[in-house]
C-alpha cells in the first residue's frame, strides 16, 4: 500500500538534545512538508521541499532543520534551539498535479 | 487577520443530527477547497474537495463553497458516532501551488 510512514509515533527529548523525526513516502510524490500542530493553533508549516536537495523555510522554521537527499525521505531535526518543541508533528506529501496533501500518522514529541 | 478562520468548537450533537461546519477566508484568489478529517492522535485524511463555487455531495457529506461570501461549509447528514473527529478546512490557489492554508479545526462529538 502506498502511503507516508512517520516514526517514531512517540518521542521524548531531554532539554538541550537534538532529535530527528523520520518521514518516508512511497507515493512517488515530488513535494514533502513538515507541519507542527498545537491545540488551538491549527497546522503551522515548518519546512517544505519540492525536489531532492532543495527545501524552503515555512512560517516557523527557527530551531528546526531538514534534509532531502532522496525523493522518498524528508527527515526533520528538532534542535536544542527550539525552545518549545512539545507538539504533534505531521509530515505530508503532494503530487505536483494535485492540490491535496497525503499526511502521515504523526509523531508526538514531548520534552522531559 | 488569519487567512482562514474556523470555529474551533467543540461541537456536540446527538446521533442522527445534521452537522454544519464552516470556514471563512480572506483571500479571494483561493480556488481549491478541501475538508480533512482527523481522528485523535492520527494524521488528517482528505474527506472532500471542491473547485471554485458550488456544491459537491459524497454519501452523507456535502461540501459547499460560496466564493462571493468567502465562506465554505461541510454538512454531515445522519451523523454517526464514527464521525466524531476534528474537521479541518483547507484551501489553495491552484493545483501547482505549494502551500495549503488550513483552518484551526472544529472538534465534533456525535453522542450515541
Amino acid at each position: 500500500d502506498g502511503g507516508i510512514t512517520q516514526s517514531p509515533k512517540y518521542l521524548f527529548r531531554k532539554e538541550g538534545q537534538n532529535v530527528t523525526l523520520s518521514c518516508e513516502q512511497n507515493l512517488n510524490h515530488d513535494a514533502m512538508y513538515w507541519y507542527r500542530q498545537d491545540p488551538g493553533q491549527g497546522l503551522r508549516l515548518i519546512y517544505y521541499s519540492q525536489i531532492v536537495n532543495d527545501f524552503q523555510k515555512g512560517d516557523i522554521a527557527e530551531g528546526y532543520s531538514v534534509s532531502r537527499e532522496k525523493k522518498e525521505s524528508f527527515p526533520l531535526t528538532v534542535t536544542s534551539a527550539q525552545k518549545n518543541p512539545t507538539a504533534f508533528y505531521l509530515c505530508a506529501s503532494k503530487d505536483r498535479a494535485n492540490y491535496g496533501y497525503t499526511f502521515g500518522s504523526g509523531t508526538r514529541l514531548t520534552v522531559v | 487577520q488569519k487567512e482562514v478562520e474556523q470555529d474551533p468548537g467543540p461541537l456536540s450533537v446527538p446521533e442522527g443530527a445534521i452537522v454544519s461546519l464552516n470556514c471563512t477566508y480572506s483571500n479571494s484568489a483561493f480556488q481549491y477547497f478541501m475538508w480533512y478529517r482527523q481522528y485523535s492522535r492520527k494524521g488528517p485524511e482528505l474527506l472532500m474537495y471542491t473547485y471554485s463555487s458550488g456544491n459537491k455531495e459524497d454519501g452523507r457529506f456535502t461540501a459547499q463553497v460560496d466564493k462571493s461570501s468567502k465562506y465554505i461549509s461541510l454538512f454531515i447528514r445522519d451523523s454517526q458516532p464514527s464521525d466524531s473527529a476534528t474537521y479541518l478546512c483547507a484551501m489553495t490557489l491552484r493545483t501547482g501551488a505549494n502551500n495549503l492554508f488550513f483552518g484551526t479545526g472544529t472538534r465534533l462529538t456525535v453522542i450515541p
